[in-house]
C-alpha cells in the first residue's frame, strides 16, 4: 500500500488476555516507531527499529510490552496480560531514514480497549 | 515540566481568521515536526523543519532554534482546518511530542 497500515483498527480485549498489534510500514522505509497516545495527549514514544534491529525500547512501560520486526519490514507490538491502563491508541510510524532528518509517516493507529 | 509545550491548548476561530499555534521545547532537537490529527484519529505530517520557514498552501511553519520556539500559522482558516495540531521534535530517532492544540474553525 501507499501508506503505513496498522491492524486491527480497533481491538477490544478482556483484562489478562494477550494482544498483538501489527504495523506494515511504507515499503523501503528503514525506520519504524511505535507510539502510544492517550486521550488528550500527544504521542508517547515506545520503541524504535532500524531495519530489524530494535535500537531503543526505553519507552516500553514494563516487561509485558514487547516488539519485533524480524525481517526489517512488518512489526508486531505485543502486550501480554493486558490491563485496563493499557487502553490507548497505539500508533506506528515509519520514515525512510532517521526522524531527525526525514519525515515520519503515521499509520491510522489501533484503538485498544481493555475491559 | 513537559519537554515540549504548546499553546494555546484550545483555539476557536471564525472562518477566514489568521491562526497561530505556538510550540516551545526544552529538548535538544535536530528537527521539529508539525502533525495534524483529524477528528477521525488519523495523523498527517505537515512539516519537518530544522531552520527558517516552510510554506505549504495556507500553512506556514517557522522555527527559531536559538529561542527553541516554533509557530504554525494558518491563513484564511476554513472549517476543514479543524483538527488537533501537534508539534514534536528530537535528535537522532526519538521524537517527543506536545499534547496538541485543538483548533475549531466555525463557519
Amino acid at each position: 500500500g501507499a501508506g503505513v497500515s496498522q491492524s486491527p483498527r480497533y481491538k477490544v480485549t478482556k483484562r489478562g488476555q494477550d494482544v498483538a498489534l501489527r504495523c506494515d510500514p511504507i515499503s523501503g522505509h528503514v525506520s519504524l516507531y511505535w507510539y502510544r497516545q492517550a486521550l488528550g495527549q500527544g504521542p508517547e514514544f515506545l520503541t524504535y527499529f532500524n531495519y530489524e534491529a530494535q535500537q531503543d525500547k526505553s519507552g516500553l512501560p514494563n516487561d509485558r510490552f514487547s516488539a519485533e520486526r524480524p525481517e526489517g519490514s512488518i512489526s508486531t507490538l505485543t502486550i501480554q496480560r493486558t490491563e485496563q491502563r493499557d487502553s490507548a491508541m497505539y500508533r506506528c510510524a515509519s520514515s525512510p531514514g532517521g526522524p531527525a532528518n526525514t519525515e515520519a509517516f503515521f499509520g491510522q493507529g489501533t484503538r485498544l480497549t481493555v475491559v | 515540566k513537559n519537554e515540549v509545550e504548546q499553546s494555546p491548548q484550545n483555539l476557536t476561530a471564525q472562518e477566514g481568521e489568521f491562526i497561530t499555534i505556538n510550540c516551545s521545547y526544552s529538548v535538544g532537537i535536530s528537527a521539529l515536526h508539525w502533525l495534524q490529527q483529524h477528528p477521525g484519529g488519523g495523523i498527517v505530517s505537515l512539516f519537518m523543519l530544522s531552520s527558517g520557514k516552510k510554506k505549504h498552501g495556507r500553512l506556514i511553519a517557522t522555527i527559531n532554534i536559538q529561542e527553541k520556539h516554533s509557530s504554525l500559522h494558518i491563513t484564511a482558516s476554513h472549517p476543514r482546518d479543524s483538527a488537533v495540531y501537534i508539534c514534536g521534535g528530537g535528535s537522532n530517532y526519538k521524537l517527543t511530542f506536545g499534547k496538541g492544540t485543538l483548533l475549531t474553525v466555525n463557519p
